[in-house]
């Protein structure tokens, strides 16, 4: 069973410019979480999506936005990017059952550099 | 307000020495899940265990055991006989299952170097 891929793996952009990152879920996951990694803040959460609606949310600014589509694959996407916004971005996916719980499995990370 | 706190930042040990990660966490829910991950220097969080709130019981995997305590907010790792593969950095997690989300709360990681 293939794993939680990212696409790119590693990216360089400039300030001001946008950026979009994909991740492909576990075969049958219905639910994509994002999380941002950075050495002053460690991991945080950015967004949840479960059968294409955002399900939950992080203390993010508006730059960051996320969709998910039918096949359950995910798009983050930052505009405006700031020199803060380099981090390693994980998705995550799972079954999503509610009520239940939902083990996460993670992808290797998107590694954002911004110059 | 959940939080999750390890205190250790950086761990260094000498091969074949035993290790203990500290974990506390704060949450109000009676219900919730918590989770030791590993990340290696590939960046992938790797999944090590899972304990719900209601199970306190204690877990042996090879050279890792988890002790739980809810008593005291804790659910601490150790390695047994540590190698050098064991060199990663270690996060411990939070997930509140009465929140209907699969979110989890991380604590700010311990690096764990095993020298030979």
């Amino acid at each position: 069973k293939a794993g939680v891929t990212q696409t790119p793996r590693y990216l360089i952009k400039t300030r001001g410019q946008q950026v979009t990152l994909s991740c492909s879920p576990i075969s049958g996951h219905r639910s994509v979480s994002w999380y941002q990694q950075t050495p002053g803040q460690g991991l945080q959460f950015l967004f949840e999506y479960f059968s294409e609606t955002q399900r939950n949310k992080g203390n993010f600014p508006g730059r960051f936005s996320g969709r998910q589509f039918s096949n359950s694959r995910s798009e983050m996407n930052v505009s405006t990017l700031e020199l803060g916004d380099s981090a390693l971005y994980l998705c995550a996916s799972s079954f999503g059952r509610q009520s239940s719980y939902n083990e996460q499995f993670f992808g290797p990370g998107t590694r954002l550099t911004v110059l | 307000a959940q939080k999750v706190t390890q205190a250790q930042t950086e761990i260094s040990v000498v091969e074949k020495e035993d290790v203990t990660l500290d974990c506390v966490y704060e949450t109000r829910d009676t219900t919730y899940y918590l989770f030791w991950y590993k990340q290696p220097p590939s960046g992938e969080l790797v999944f090590l265990i899972r304990r719900n709130s209601f199970d306190e019981q204690n877990e042996i995997s090879g050279r890792y055991s988890w002790n739980f305590q809810k008593s005291t907010s804790s659910f601490n790792f150790t390695i047994t006989a540590s190698q050098v593969v064991d060199s990663a950095v270690y996060f411990c997690a939070l997930s509140e299952a009465t929140q209907n989300t699969d979110k989890l709360i991380f604590g700010t990681g311990t690096r764990l170097q095993v020298f030979p």
